[in-house]
């Protein structure tokens, strides 16, 4: 079983959408949650990040952490077009393992016009 | 702020080759790391160094894969020989945050994009 699973999708949505992509894991030392974004030939760039349960809210991203289903989603609201990126969501534990991220293997989004 | 710079940005090299890929951080980042990106997955986290010594190398097969950060900024990452199964983006990320902090915020570079015939 892999520490992290995602959905790889791909999801296609019209724009507008609201779009929901989610994470599992099994590590229950892990404490921080992040979402990355990742454009095609582009490197992963940071979106949001949460440290332990709750939710977090940016603009039209919402990030939701439920350690105790070990679940972890986020929401985009009213999607645009320039959303189309695959998601990576990522995953560390604090203390010794020296900020190690580990990876979900990403979920292909594309918003339609 | 200038970002994580890779060079080069794409090669191709036939199996048993060797190749070098490098990495510039972010200025003042003491924390840098090296991923693997097979094509349909997540990033993999290859080596970390704080500064210039090593942290984290247990998922480098060392075997064919060797990693330096010298002076403690700039980084270079080798395969000798390569293997068909090391075809891949590979990333480079830096942080500012020190060995044993809870969150590192990390920056990507583009990533070098290797394809092995």
């Amino acid at each position: 079983q892999k520490e992290v699973e995602q959905d790889p999708g791909p999801l296609s949505v019209p724009e507008g959408a609201i779009v929901s992509l989610n994470c599992t894991y099994s590590n229950s030392a892990f404490q921080y949650f992040m979402w990355y974004r990742q454009y095609s030939r582009k490197g992963p760039e940071l979106l949001m990040y949460t440290y332990s349960s709750g939710n977090k809210e940016d603009g039209r991203f919402t990030a939701q952490v439920d350690k105790s289903s070990k679940y972890i989603s986020l929401f985009i609201r009213d999607s645009q077009p320039s959303d189309s990126a695959t998601y990576l969501c990522a995953m560390s534990a604090p203390g010794n393992q020296g900020g190690k991220l580990i990876f979900g293997q990403g979920t292909e989004l594309s918003v339609k016009p | 702020e200038a970002g994580v710079a890779q060079s080069p940005r794409y090669k191709i090299i036939e199996k048993r080759q060797s190749v070098a890929f490098w990495c510039n951080p972010i200025s003042g980042h003491a924390t840098l790391y090296w991923y693997q990106q097979i094509l349909g997955q997540g990033p993999k986290l290859l080596i970390q160094f704080q500064n210039n010594g090593v942290v984290d190398d247990s998922q480098l097969p060392k075997d064919r894969f060797s990693a330096e950060r010298l002076k403690g900024v700039d980084s270079t990452l080798k395969i000798q020989p390569a293997k068909l199964e090391d075809s891949a983006v590979y990333l480079c990320a830096s942080s500012s945050s020190s060995f044993g902090q809870g969150h590192y915020e990390q920056y990507f570079g583009p990533g070098t994009r290797l394809t092995v015939t």
